[in-house]
């Protein structure tokens, strides 16, 4: 069974930054693509950022580049998202997700339950 | 970035009816385009990809058409595990996007 468990929320003051991870089993977690979508509470969905399989390709969302940086650790089936210089409007519910296909797609069959984002003084 | 338009933004609607929601995309995606569905709480499920193809195990009262800027998700007859919130999401680049979301409600 295909599961993404997120890890790493909190609150954060503005400015601040914090990590969060993503602990992926019940597939070949080194032959998919990965991203993280975010969603602002009561709002929509919101793509953050793309990595591909090896990390040779990365994408970022205008609103998080420069500040977030998405890495995976394919020996230890784990996701990351590094997230500084942290502002109000950054939070939200992250969720990691799956690529659909091992040929990059860009739509999400997997996603994780989420982890809570809360930047505020 | 292409903008992803959902209408209604609300429908109420009971069990049997049939509900259709409408993505209009502000420029040509092709085909691809797919419908999530979320509940409260819970992460959103996939439910059509490339606007048409109905994703394993989602039941076959929904289904999805359109191409180009114009998309249609409908659920033939409304199930009381239907009542939700449904995203569009066009993937013409990475660069992805998604509508601001549909909340099937009970009438």
């Amino acid at each position: 069974e295909v599961q993404l468990v997120e890890s790493g929320g909190g609150l954060v003051q503005p400015g601040g930054s914090l990590r969060l991870s993503c602990a992926a089993s019940g597939f070949t977690f080194s032959s998919y693509s990965m991203n993280w979508v975010r969603q602002a509470p009561g709002k929509g969905l919101e793509w953050v950022s793309y990595i591909s399989s090896s990390s040779s390709t990365i994408y970022y969302a205008d609103s998080v580049k420069g500040r977030f940086t998405i890495s995976r650790d394919n020996a230890k089936n784990s996701l990351f998202l590094q997230m500084n210089s942290l502002r109000a409007e950054d939070t939200a519910v992250y969720y990691c997700a799956r690529d659909r296909t091992i040929t990059p797609q860009y739509y999400f069959d997997y996603w994780g339950q989420g982890t809570l984002v809360t930047v505020s003084s | 970035d292409i903008q992803m338009t959902q209408s209604p933004s609300t429908l109420s609607a009971s069990v049997g009816d049939r509900v259709t929601i409408t993505c209009r995309a502000s420029q040509s995606i092709s085909s691809w385009l797919a419908w999530y569905q979320q509940k409260p709480g819970k992460a959103p499920k996939l439910l059509i990809y490339k606007a048409s193809g109905l994703e394993s195990g989602v039941p076959s009262r929904f289904s999805g058409s359109g191409s180009g800027t114009e998309f249609t998700l409908t659920i033939s007859s409304l199930q009381p595990d239907d009542f939700a919130t449904y995203y569009c999401q066009q993937y013409n680049s990475y660069s992805v996007t998604f509508g601001q979301g549909t909340k099937v409600e009970i009438k």
